[in-house]
């Protein structure tokens, strides 16, 4: 079946520096991904999104970035602030079942002052 | 802004109890799911409903229920709570096309002692 996971569980930066948040794929079909801030105690906060028409996308202080070729989806964290400390995770989306996200079990970012 | 509010913050029931959440978007989604989240297990799907009285089961549907009477509102229902139930509780909601992001509530602690 599908899946979706990261490849790192825990990330320690230092404030300032940028962070790269991992996650790969499985199922070629996927064309939409997402990438989740959570909180500790809160719930997901949508951060940023991608279509698989595009393999760059840009917000403020985030960029995914999509390789269909390898099935890997990135988040970047530029000039991280210890506010970005939380649970990262990314989730899949396909046409051909569209009412079916898959969920990475996450990343935990710690922001060193 | 989207919002889904979950009406129970932080619930404590005792075993064999029977147990709401609930669960209201203010976007007209069509799509609402029901998720728990569980350390190292990720978010699973419990049910979804992609229309007013319409529901799939999800996943993990053992032990739940759910309600869907009008459009904007979602009910999980626990028909005789269990320890193995205590968990973080996620209601979301998303528009019924590929390509849209789902939206989470802020989630729904609950403790089955």
């Amino acid at each position: 079946g599908e899946s979706v996971g990261l490849h790192l569980p825990t990330l320690s930066v230092q404030e300032g520096d940028n962070s790269i948040i991992n996650c790969a794929y499985s199922n070629s079909a996927s064309d939409y991904f997402i990438w989740y801030k959570q909180e500790s105690g809160k719930g997901p906060q949508f951060i940023i999104d991608i279509r698989s028409n595009m393999d760059k996308r840009q917000g403020q202080r985030v960029t995914v970035l999509l390789n269909k070729t390898v099935k890997h989806l990135s988040l970047q964290i530029a000039a991280t602030q210890p506010g970005d400390s939380a649970v990262y995770f990314c989730a899949e989306n396909s046409q051909d079942n569209f009412n079916k996200f898959y969920f990475g079990s996450g990343t935990k970012l710690n922001v060193k002052p | 802004d989207v919002k889904v509010t979950q009406s129970s913050r932080y619930l404590v029931k005792r075993t064999g109890e029977k147990v709401f959440l609930e669960c209201v978007q203010d976007m007209d989604h069509e799509n609402m799911f029901w998720y728990r989240q569980d350390p190292g297990l990720g978010l699973r799907l419990i049910y979804f409903s992609y229309d007013v009285k319409m529901k799939e089961k999800g996943d993990i549907p053992e032990g739940y229920s759910v309600s869907r009477e009008k459009k904007e509102r979602f009910s999980l229902i626990l028909e005789s709570a269990s320890t193995n139930q205590t968990s973080m509780y996620l209601c979301a909601s998303s528009f019924r096309t590929a390509g849209n992001t789902i939206y989470f509530g802020e989630g729904s602690w609950l403790t089955v002692v």
